[in-house]
C-alpha cells in the first residue's frame, strides 16, 4: 500500500512570495495533520483536520492556511514567505486523529532565499 | 503547560552496548504516547504507542515502557542500522502532538 505521498519534495521561494505545499494521505485515513520541523527540533504542530474540518490550529501566524478535500488529500498554503520559513514542512494521516498513530510522508523542503 | 524533554541529547555506542533512551512529560489527560524514529532527510517513521502506565511494547531491538511521568526506549545489543534520531511526542486532551527534539543515536561498528 501507498504511504503518504508530499509533493514537490523541494522548493526554492523568496520573501514575500506564496506557496502551496500538497499531501495524499494512506487510503482509508480520513485525518490529516501538518508540521514544520526545524533542524535539530522535533516537529512543530500546525494544523490537524478531519472528514474536512480543521480540528486543531498551532501556534502560527494567519499566513498559514490549509484546507481538506472530500479524498481526504490536503493542501497547506503559506503567504507572504520569510525567512524563518524556511524548513522540512511533514504531512501525516492517521485513521481517526485522536489516540492513533499517526504516518509521516518525506515532508517538504522549503527554502527562503 | 504540556511539554516533553528527551535525554539525552546525542548517545554515542558501540555496536552491541545496551542503552535506555528517555522521555519526560509533563501533560494533562495523556491521550497516548509515541515514539519515532527519522533518519536523514525522511519523515518520522512510528514505532510505538503507549497509553497508560505501565504498558509496554518490543520489536526486535527496541523495548518500549511507560509510567506516569516518563518512558524509556531501551535499546539491546544495537548495530550500526539502528542509528536515527529517535523522537518521543505525546497527545493531549486536544488533537495536536506534542514532540521533544529528539535523541540522535549513533552506533559505531
Amino acid at each position: 500500500d501507498a504511504g503518504v505521498t508530499q509533493s514537490p519534495t523541494h522548493l526554492i521561494k523568496t520573501r514575500g512570495q506564496q506557496v502551496t505545499l500538497r499531501c495524499s494521505p494512506i487510503s482509508g485515513h480520513k485525518s490529516v495533520s501538518w508540521y514544520q520541523q526545524v533542524l535539530g527540533q522535533g516537529p512543530q504542530f500546525i494544523f490537524q483536520y478531519y472528514e474536512k474540518e480543521e480540528r486543531g490550529r498551532g501556534n502560527f501566524p494567519d499566513r498559514f492556511s490549509a484546507r481538506q478535500f472530500p479524498n481526504y488529500s490536503s493542501e497547506l498554503n503559506v503567504n507572504a514567505l520569510l525567512l524563518g520559513d524556511s524548513a522540512l514542512y511533514l504531512c501525516a494521516s492517521s485513521q481517526q486523529g485522536s489516540g492513533q498513530p499517526q504516518h509521516f510522508g518525506d515532508g517538504t523542503r522549503l527554502s527562503i532565499l | 503547560e504540556d511539554q516533553v524533554t528527551q535525554s539525552p541529547e546525542a548517545l554515542r555506542l558501540q555496536e552491541g552496548e545496551s542503552s535506555s533512551l528517555n522521555c519526560s512529560y509533563t501533560v494533562s489527560g495523556l491521550r497516548g504516547l509515541f515514539w519515532y524514529r527519522q533518519d536523514p532527510g525522511k519523515g518520522p517513521e512510528f514505532l510505538f504507542t503507549l497509553y497508560s502506565a505501565g504498558e509496554e511494547k518490543e520489536k526486535e531491538r527496541l523495548k518500549a515502557t511507560l509510567t506516569k511521568k516518563e518512558s524509556f526506549l531501551h535499546i539491546t545489543a544495537p548495530k550500526p542500522e539502528d542509528s536515527a534520531t529517535y523522537l518521543c511526542a505525546v497527545q493531549a486532551g486536544n488533537y495536536q502532538l506534542i514532540w521533544g527534539a529528539g535523541t540522535k543515536l549513533i552506533i559505531k561498528p
